[in-house]
């Protein structure tokens, strides 16, 4: 069966400190990755998707950069945190070639900047 | 923008009580799925109706596709303190791409 990690479950950084959130796929190849955030009490807000290694796309202008380093990895990093960054990151996973299909999420990481 | 949106964004209930959760969408669909997501927690996927007028029952949640495919509702029969959490519908909008509607979020007193 498929499973999805994501690590840290929580971190506190600084403003202006680095940030990397690691999400993994396990039992599937090729799926369709994707990032979320979601402020407290709020709905999902959609950062960016891949369909594959390398390939990245944007939906937001952001502080934000995503990368997918190999078929089952996506990193969610930026080079200096803004207190707006704070939030619930979520990774999720689709079946490749159809992005309307059920997405699967990880656990997510809690982000606190203060 | 093309979009999905649900009503209402909360919703308070006495336990016991029946609860219903809207989503309306600006295009036609070629499906609706629907999340939970407790509180503290991720979203999970509870189901996909894809046929217009489909209803689709789980226990004491009742899922319905509109006919012109443009909206659906969840409905839960008798709510539970283990209902609690916010609801998300979602359907493929522009090129395909699942998008989620803003949820509903729903507190349950015992």
């Amino acid at each position: 069966s498929q499973t999805i990690h994501q690590w840290p479950a929580t971190l506190v950084q600084p403003v202006g400190s680095p940030l990397s959130l690691e999400c993994t796929v396990e039992g599937t190849s090729n799926p369709n990755l994707y990032w979320y955030r979601q402020a407290a009490g709020r709905g999902l807000q959609l950062l960016f998707y891949s369909v594959g290694i390398g390939q990245i796309s944007s939906e937001v202008p952001q502080n934000l950069s995503a990368s997918r380093p190999q078929d089952r990895q996506f990193i969610l990093s930026s080079k200096k945190l803004l207190l707006s960054d704070s939030g619930f990151y979520l990774c999720a996973w689709s079946k490749l070639f159809n992005r309307a299909d059920t997405q699967y999420f990880g656990p997510g990481t809690r982000l606190t900047v203060l | 923008g093309q979009q999905v949106m649900q009503i209402p964004q909360y919703q308070h209930v006495q336990e016991g009580e029946d609860f219903t959760t809207y989503c309306n969408s600006s295009t036609t669909l070629s499906n609706i799925q629907w999340y939970k997501q407790r509180p503290g927690g991720h979203p999970v996927f509870l189901i996909q109706l894809v046929k217009s007028g489909e209803v689709k029952k789980q226990k004491r949640l009742t899922f319905q596709f509109g006919e012109a495919k443009k909206n659906s509702s969840l409905h839960i029969t008798a709510t539970q303190t283990t209902d609690v959490g916010t609801y998300f519908c979602a359907g493929p909008i522009a090129g395909n791409m699942l998008t989620f509607g803003g949820g509903t979020r729903l507190m349950v007193k015992p």
